[in-house]
């Protein structure tokens, strides 16, 4: 079956330094890739979406970068400050062009200042 | 700008009552519609679809359905909740036709307790 794993559920890390969130996906290749924040109690936010032709894509602090044949998507935030405490999401279409999104668990980002 | 409107924020409600979650969008025309149950600690389900009125697709069996009366209207129900209908119900759009190619907007969810 088709699959989106987020490695860690939950991730601290220093403020200041560049936090990397992993996405893994199986039996599929998707043509997009979206990265979504969430804060608690409250619905995700689009944050970025990456095409399979693309192998890096950033905007402000963000980075993300999608690899095909690792069938791997990193997200990085660089220069963490506290407000980037929250759960980060990984979505894909799996659906065949369907236009339906799978979303991974999230990983839950803990921002220490 | 397009906007989302989801409502209620919360609901309490007894096993076996009905229910209705309404979404409704703003400023744009002929949106994907998407409903998703997020369940406490987990990831969202996706429960339907809608590409335009009428037109319903469910991903998962349950007691719940939806329809789409209008064209930027897409309601939850169900006739008999059940405990495991709690959950956190977001409603989300997406531009016609592209549904994965542009980010979802997300609604602010209903948080919905079965006791």
């Amino acid at each position: 079956s088709q699959k989106i794993e987020q490695n860690s559920e939950a991730l601290n890390i220093q403020e200041g330094k560049t936090a990397t969130l992993t996405c893994n996906y199986t039996n599929y290749s998707p043509a997009y890739l979206q990265w979504y924040r969430q804060d608690p109690g409250r619905g995700p936010v689009f944050l970025l979406l990456i095409r399979e032709n693309e192998k890096e894509k950033r905007k402000e602090r963000l980075k993300v970068t999608f690899d095909t044949t690792l069938k791997q998507s990193l997200f990085h935030i660089t220069a963490s400050q506290p407000a980037d405490s929250a759960t980060y999401l990984c979505a894909l279409d799996m659906s065949g062009g369907y236009q339906k999104v799978t979303f991974g668990t999230g990983t839950k980002l803990q921002v220490i200042p | 700008s397009q906007t989302i409107h989801q409502w209620p924020a919360t609901l309490v409600q007894p096993v076996g009552s009905p229910l209705s979650l309404e979404c409704t969008v703003e400023g744009t025309s002929n949106p994907n519609l998407y409903w998703y149950r997020q369940a406490a600690g987990r990831g969202l389900q996706l429960l339907f679809y809608s590409v335009g009125i009428g037109q319903i697709s469910s991903e998962v069996p349950q007691n719940l359905s939806a329809s789409r009366p209008q064209d930027r209207q897409f309601i939850l129900s169900s006739k008999k909740l059940l405990l495991s209908d709690s959950g956190f119900y977001l409603c989300a759009w997406a531009p016609p036709g592209q549904g994965s190619a542009y980010g979802y907007t997300f609604g602010s969810g209903t948080r919905l307790t079965v006791v």
